[in-house]
This record gives structure tokens, C-alpha cells and sequence, in this order.
């Protein structure tokens, strides 16, 4: 079975500053990799997503993440944060089983 | 909206109550989805439904059973509940099984068994 590690259950940044989340998968073989945002009180809603292709993936709300095989990572990053982005984010593995994995999420604040 | 609706929003149940957890979705998804989100766990599978008319169990189907009632509608039951079922549910549907365009997510259902 896959196994999906976030580095850090909290992150704290300033407004404006670099955000940046961790997450490594356990599997050698390509996944398919997500990343959702949970709003307080609210469902997931997808970020952006790796399948195939380019390893550095463009999703919603100026977020971006890169694929590293070697190092089995898709860390999540946004380089001006914002106040709107304090949310709980999920990196999300989905292995050739057609089986997903969550990571243990990570929660944002952003300090003004 | 298009989207995934899930019913009740709240409930709190006393320990060995029954009670069923209501989903639909209006996007014409194939495969449908029931997790629990607890604090520092992320989210587990409990059940998934690849097509209407299947299911099948996922990491911690224990004590939860399942029925697709058609293609839109996906129910998760508690026979008996139990306080280590506490947690907040979602539903989730995606195009297929193997859901390269990723999960829509509902916005949960809280549930407390006390």
C-alpha cells in the first residue's frame, strides 16, 4: 500500500512570503498526484493534480507543484501568500490499484 | 449547482442508533466514494463504488455497510454506531475509477456518537 507523508501538520508564514508544502510518496512507480484545500467547514476542492507529462503542475489560486521522481516528492508552493490561502492542504496519491491515499494534511496560517 | 450533496450536515447519535448517510451527485460521475476525515489522519476509504451496482471495501470499512442506490445516489449506513465513529464523513464522486480529473468532494457530514 502507498503511504503519503506531509512534513508539518502546521506551517506558518507571513503574508507575502514564500509558501511551501512538503509531500513524499512511498511508491516507485509513477502515481497519479494530487493536491486539495479544505476551507473550514467545508469539503476538498482540488488544487491541482500530476498525471502525466510536465513534471511542474499549475493549479487554481497561483499554486503550483513539482513531480520529482528521485525524490518521490510533490511539494506544494506559492510564492506570495496570502490571507484567503490559511486552509488545510492534502497531498493525495492514487496508485496503479486505482486506490487513493491521503496524506495527514497540513494546516496553513498566514500571518498578516 | 452541479456538485455532490450530502445529507444530514450535522447529527449526534447515541451509541447502538442506527442511522443512514444520504449522497447524491448530479455530474453523471461513475464512481462514487465514502471517507472519514479524523484530526491528524488525513482521510481513510471506508467504501467506493467503481460503477452503480458495485461496491467494495476500502481501508476501514469495519462496523459500515454501503448501497448504490443508482448511479447518482451513494448511502453509507451505521447498524450500530460507536463512539470511535465519530468523525466527519465525505462523499466524493469522480468521472471513473482511476479519477485523473481528481475527486468532487461534498462538504461533509459531522457526526457525533456519544
Amino acid at each position: 500500500a502507498q503511504s503519503v507523508t506531509q512534513l508539518g501538520s502546521h506551517v506558518s508564514v507571513s503574508e507575502g512570503a514564500l509558501v511551501l508544502l512538503r509531500c513524499n510518496y512511498s511508491s516507485s512507480v509513477p502515481p497519479y498526484l494530487f493536491w486539495y484545500v479544505q476551507y473550514p467547514n467545508q469539503g476538498l476542492q482540488l488544487l491541482l493534480k500530476y498525471t502525466t507529462g510536465a513534471t511542474l503542475v499549475k493549479g487554481i489560486n497561483g499554486f503550483e507543484a513539482e513531480f520529482k521522481k528521485s525524490e518521490t516528492s510533490f511539494h506544494l508552493t506559492k510564492p506570495s501568500a496570502h490571507m484567503s490561502d490559511a486552509a488545510e492542504y492534502f497531498c493525495a496519491v492514487q496508485d496503479n490499484f486505482n486506490k487513493f491515499y491521503f496524506g495527514s494534511g497540513t494546516k496553513l496560517n498566514v500571518k498578516p | 449547482n452541479a456538485g455532490v450533496t450530502q445529507t444530514p450536515k450535522f447529527q449526534v447519535l447515541k451509541t447502538g442508533q442506527s442511522m443512514t448517510l444520504q449522497c447524491a451527485q448530479d455530474m453523471n460521475h461513475n464512481s462514487m466514494y465514502w471517507y472519514r476525515q479524523d484530526p491528524g489522519m488525513g482521510l481513510r476509504l471506508i467504501y467506493y463504488s467503481a460503477s452503480e451496482g458495485t461496491t467494495d471495501k476500502g481501508e476501514v470499512p469495519n462496523g459500515y455497510n454501503v448501497s448504490r442506490l443508482n448511479k447518482r445516489e451513494f448511502s453509507l449506513r451505521l447498524e450500530s454506531a460507536a463512539p470511535s465513529q465519530t468523525s466527519v464523513y465525505f462523499c466524493a464522486s469522480s468521472e471513473a475509477l482511476r479519477g485523473t480529473y481528481g475527486y468532487t468532494f461534498g462538504s461533509g457530514t459531522r457526526l457525533t456518537v456519544v
